[in-house]
Protein backbone atom coordinates (compact mmCIF):
# COMPACT_ATOMS: atom_id res chain seq x y z
CA UNK A 1 0.00 0.00 0.00
CA UNK A 2 1.43 3.21 -0.63
CA UNK A 3 2.23 5.08 2.25
CA UNK A 4 -0.02 7.86 2.52
CA UNK A 5 -1.96 8.74 6.28
CA UNK A 6 -4.15 11.51 6.85
CA UNK A 7 -5.42 13.08 10.02
CA UNK A 8 -7.78 12.85 11.83
CA UNK A 9 -9.39 10.48 10.68
CA UNK A 10 -12.61 12.26 12.10
CA UNK A 11 -13.43 15.19 12.92
CA UNK A 12 -16.62 17.19 14.18
CA UNK A 13 -16.46 21.22 14.10
CA UNK A 14 -18.76 23.84 14.71
CA UNK A 15 -19.72 26.06 12.47
CA UNK A 16 -17.88 29.22 11.21
CA UNK A 17 -14.60 27.55 12.91
CA UNK A 18 -11.23 27.02 10.97
CA UNK A 19 -10.13 23.59 10.14
CA UNK A 20 -6.94 21.53 8.73
CA UNK A 21 -6.66 18.51 7.59
CA UNK A 22 -3.65 16.76 7.06
CA UNK A 23 -2.00 14.06 4.38
CA UNK A 24 1.33 12.97 4.59
CA UNK A 25 3.32 10.48 2.25
CA UNK A 26 6.70 8.58 2.47
CA UNK A 27 6.16 8.08 -1.02
CA UNK A 28 8.36 11.23 -2.15
CA UNK A 29 5.38 11.44 -5.13
CA UNK A 30 5.44 15.18 -6.33
CA UNK A 31 1.67 15.56 -6.73
CA UNK A 32 -0.67 15.26 -4.24
CA UNK A 33 -4.82 15.94 -4.36
CA UNK A 34 -7.80 16.77 -1.66
CA UNK A 35 -10.68 15.90 -3.19
CA UNK A 36 -14.53 15.79 -1.39
CA UNK A 37 -16.78 12.79 -1.94
CA UNK A 38 -20.29 12.91 -1.53
CA UNK A 39 -23.07 10.76 -2.37
CA UNK A 40 -24.46 11.49 -5.99
CA UNK A 41 -21.17 13.75 -6.52
CA UNK A 42 -19.27 11.25 -6.92
CA UNK A 43 -15.14 12.65 -6.34
CA UNK A 44 -14.37 16.27 -6.58
CA UNK A 45 -11.29 17.85 -7.19
CA UNK A 46 -10.71 20.92 -4.52
CA UNK A 47 -7.09 21.65 -4.79
CA UNK A 48 -4.10 20.28 -6.25
CA UNK A 49 -0.13 20.66 -5.69
CA UNK A 50 2.45 19.93 -8.41
CA UNK A 51 5.48 20.21 -6.25
CA UNK A 52 6.62 22.38 -2.89
CA UNK A 53 4.62 25.83 -2.56
CA UNK A 54 2.74 24.90 -6.30
CA UNK A 55 -0.68 24.53 -5.75
CA UNK A 56 -3.88 25.10 -8.08
CA UNK A 57 -7.55 24.93 -8.09
CA UNK A 58 -9.59 22.17 -8.80
CA UNK A 59 -13.30 22.37 -9.67
CA UNK A 60 -14.40 23.13 -6.14
CA UNK A 61 -12.20 24.96 -4.48
CA UNK A 62 -13.79 28.15 -3.24
CA UNK A 63 -13.93 28.32 0.86
CA UNK A 64 -11.01 26.35 1.18
CA UNK A 65 -7.29 26.81 0.90
CA UNK A 66 -3.70 24.36 0.74
CA UNK A 67 -0.71 24.37 1.62
CA UNK A 68 2.48 22.45 0.61
CA UNK A 69 5.93 23.62 2.38
CA UNK A 70 7.78 20.11 2.42
CA UNK A 71 7.24 17.01 -0.48
CA UNK A 72 5.56 14.99 2.14
CA UNK A 73 2.80 17.44 3.43
CA UNK A 74 -0.15 18.78 2.15
CA UNK A 75 -2.48 20.33 4.21
CA UNK A 76 -6.31 21.72 3.82
CA UNK A 77 -7.79 24.51 5.74
CA UNK A 78 -11.44 24.98 5.96
CA UNK A 79 -10.81 28.72 6.66
CA UNK A 80 -14.77 29.27 8.36
CA UNK A 81 -16.12 26.03 7.79
CA UNK A 82 -19.99 25.34 7.11
CA UNK A 83 -22.55 22.96 6.62
CA UNK A 84 -22.01 22.28 3.33
CA UNK A 85 -18.47 21.30 3.74
CA UNK A 86 -19.71 18.62 5.89
CA UNK A 87 -18.18 15.50 3.81
CA UNK A 88 -15.51 12.62 3.28
CA UNK A 89 -12.45 14.12 2.50
CA UNK A 90 -9.47 12.07 0.72
CA UNK A 91 -5.69 12.81 -0.40
CA UNK A 92 -3.97 11.01 -3.11
CA UNK A 93 -0.58 10.95 -4.24
CA UNK A 94 0.84 10.64 -8.01
CA UNK A 95 3.65 10.26 -9.82
CA UNK A 96 4.80 10.58 -13.65
CA UNK A 97 5.18 7.07 -14.71
CA UNK A 98 7.55 5.38 -17.57
CA UNK A 99 4.62 6.90 -19.94
CA UNK A 100 5.18 9.94 -18.55
CA UNK A 101 1.44 9.92 -17.40
CA UNK A 102 0.81 11.27 -13.49
CA UNK A 103 -2.57 10.18 -13.76
CA UNK A 104 -1.87 6.76 -11.84
CA UNK A 105 -3.32 8.14 -8.30
CA UNK A 106 -2.98 6.45 -5.13
CA UNK A 107 -5.56 7.70 -2.04
CA UNK A 108 -5.68 7.92 1.59
CA UNK A 109 -8.36 6.51 4.20
CA UNK A 110 -10.06 9.32 4.41
CA UNK A 111 -11.26 12.11 6.75
CA UNK A 112 -15.29 12.20 7.96
CA UNK A 113 -15.56 15.68 8.32
CA UNK A 114 -19.23 17.18 9.96
CA UNK A 115 -19.90 20.73 10.47
CA UNK A 116 -22.55 21.23 12.89
CA UNK B 1 -17.18 20.26 -21.05
CA UNK B 2 -15.56 16.36 -20.45
CA UNK B 3 -17.83 13.94 -18.41
CA UNK B 4 -17.58 10.25 -17.41
CA UNK B 5 -21.01 8.68 -17.56
CA UNK B 6 -20.79 5.32 -15.55
CA UNK B 7 -23.45 2.38 -16.03
CA UNK B 8 -25.34 0.80 -14.65
CA UNK B 9 -25.51 2.96 -11.48
CA UNK B 10 -25.61 -0.57 -9.14
CA UNK B 11 -26.27 -3.90 -9.67
CA UNK B 12 -26.60 -6.90 -7.23
CA UNK B 13 -26.03 -9.88 -8.94
CA UNK B 14 -25.11 -13.54 -6.99
CA UNK B 15 -22.26 -15.18 -5.89
CA UNK B 16 -20.53 -16.86 -9.09
CA UNK B 17 -22.02 -14.84 -12.05
CA UNK B 18 -20.11 -12.35 -14.07
CA UNK B 19 -20.39 -8.70 -13.95
CA UNK B 20 -19.58 -6.06 -16.70
CA UNK B 21 -19.66 -2.21 -16.21
CA UNK B 22 -19.06 0.59 -18.70
CA UNK B 23 -17.88 3.95 -19.03
CA UNK B 24 -18.62 6.78 -21.47
CA UNK B 25 -17.41 9.90 -22.31
CA UNK B 26 -18.33 12.26 -25.25
CA UNK B 27 -14.66 13.45 -25.52
CA UNK B 28 -11.86 11.35 -26.61
CA UNK B 29 -9.25 10.16 -23.47
CA UNK B 30 -5.99 9.14 -23.81
CA UNK B 31 -6.10 7.28 -20.17
CA UNK B 32 -8.88 4.81 -18.87
CA UNK B 33 -8.48 4.13 -14.81
CA UNK B 34 -10.09 1.75 -13.27
CA UNK B 35 -10.70 1.71 -9.15
CA UNK B 36 -12.83 -0.07 -6.45
CA UNK B 37 -13.76 1.41 -3.13
CA UNK B 38 -14.82 -0.33 -0.01
CA UNK B 39 -16.74 1.00 2.48
CA UNK B 40 -14.93 3.28 4.77
CA UNK B 41 -12.08 3.17 2.32
CA UNK B 42 -9.98 4.86 -0.37
CA UNK B 43 -10.29 3.49 -3.87
CA UNK B 44 -7.71 1.37 -4.82
CA UNK B 45 -6.22 1.85 -8.45
CA UNK B 46 -7.56 -2.06 -10.06
CA UNK B 47 -6.29 -1.09 -13.94
CA UNK B 48 -4.64 1.51 -15.99
CA UNK B 49 -4.93 1.25 -19.60
CA UNK B 50 -3.35 3.51 -21.88
CA UNK B 51 -3.72 2.36 -25.35
CA UNK B 52 -7.12 2.05 -27.57
CA UNK B 53 -7.68 -1.04 -28.11
CA UNK B 54 -5.57 -2.06 -24.81
CA UNK B 55 -7.63 -5.26 -22.84
CA UNK B 56 -5.67 -6.01 -19.78
CA UNK B 57 -6.16 -8.53 -16.92
CA UNK B 58 -5.86 -8.04 -13.36
CA UNK B 59 -7.01 -11.63 -11.52
CA UNK B 60 -10.42 -12.34 -12.45
CA UNK B 61 -10.80 -8.60 -13.27
CA UNK B 62 -10.23 -7.06 -17.55
CA UNK B 63 -10.79 -4.11 -18.63
CA UNK B 64 -10.66 -2.84 -22.18
CA UNK B 65 -9.76 0.81 -23.97
CA UNK B 66 -12.57 1.36 -26.48
CA UNK B 67 -11.02 1.53 -29.61
CA UNK B 68 -13.31 5.02 -30.08
CA UNK B 69 -11.32 6.18 -27.37
CA UNK B 70 -14.55 7.14 -25.77
CA UNK B 71 -15.32 4.26 -23.52
CA UNK B 72 -13.95 1.48 -21.75
CA UNK B 73 -15.48 -1.66 -19.76
CA UNK B 74 -14.76 -3.89 -17.05
CA UNK B 75 -15.82 -7.29 -16.50
CA UNK B 76 -15.51 -9.31 -13.11
CA UNK B 77 -15.56 -13.28 -14.01
CA UNK B 78 -17.09 -15.65 -11.20
CA UNK B 79 -18.07 -13.02 -8.78
CA UNK B 80 -17.52 -13.76 -4.90
CA UNK B 81 -18.21 -11.66 -1.71
CA UNK B 82 -15.18 -9.70 -1.38
CA UNK B 83 -15.89 -7.63 -5.31
CA UNK B 84 -18.72 -6.03 -3.18
CA UNK B 85 -18.09 -2.23 -3.37
CA UNK B 86 -17.91 0.98 -5.76
CA UNK B 87 -16.34 0.44 -9.19
CA UNK B 88 -15.06 4.26 -10.58
CA UNK B 89 -13.60 4.93 -14.21
CA UNK B 90 -11.73 7.82 -14.35
CA UNK B 91 -9.68 9.21 -17.28
CA UNK B 92 -7.12 12.66 -17.52
CA UNK B 93 -8.72 16.07 -18.72
CA UNK B 94 -7.41 17.15 -21.48
CA UNK B 95 -4.89 19.44 -21.81
CA UNK B 96 -3.94 18.68 -17.95
CA UNK B 97 -3.46 15.05 -17.11
CA UNK B 98 -2.60 16.41 -13.40
CA UNK B 99 -6.52 16.54 -13.10
CA UNK B 100 -8.44 13.35 -13.47
CA UNK B 101 -12.34 13.48 -14.11
CA UNK B 102 -14.36 10.63 -12.45
CA UNK B 103 -17.30 8.55 -13.24
CA UNK B 104 -19.73 8.44 -10.32
CA UNK B 105 -19.65 4.48 -9.98
CA UNK B 106 -21.14 1.68 -10.17
CA UNK B 107 -22.07 -0.11 -6.88
CA UNK B 108 -22.07 -3.61 -6.84
CA UNK B 109 -23.99 -6.44 -4.53
CA UNK B 110 -23.17 -9.51 -4.42
CA UNK B 111 -25.30 -12.34 -2.45
CA UNK B 112 -23.32 -15.60 -0.98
Amino acid sequence: DAGITQSPRHKVTETGTPVTLRCHQTENHRYMYWYRQDPGHGLRLIHYSYGVKDTDKGEVSDGYSVSRSKTEDFLLTLESATSSQTSVYFCAISETNSRALNTEAFFGQGTRLTVV
Amino acid sequence: GQQLNQSPQSMFIQEGEDVSMNCTSSSIFNTWLWYKQDPGEGPVLLIALYKAGELTSNGRLTAQFGITRKDSFLNISASIPSDVGIYFCAGPRAGNNRKLIWGLGTSLAVNP
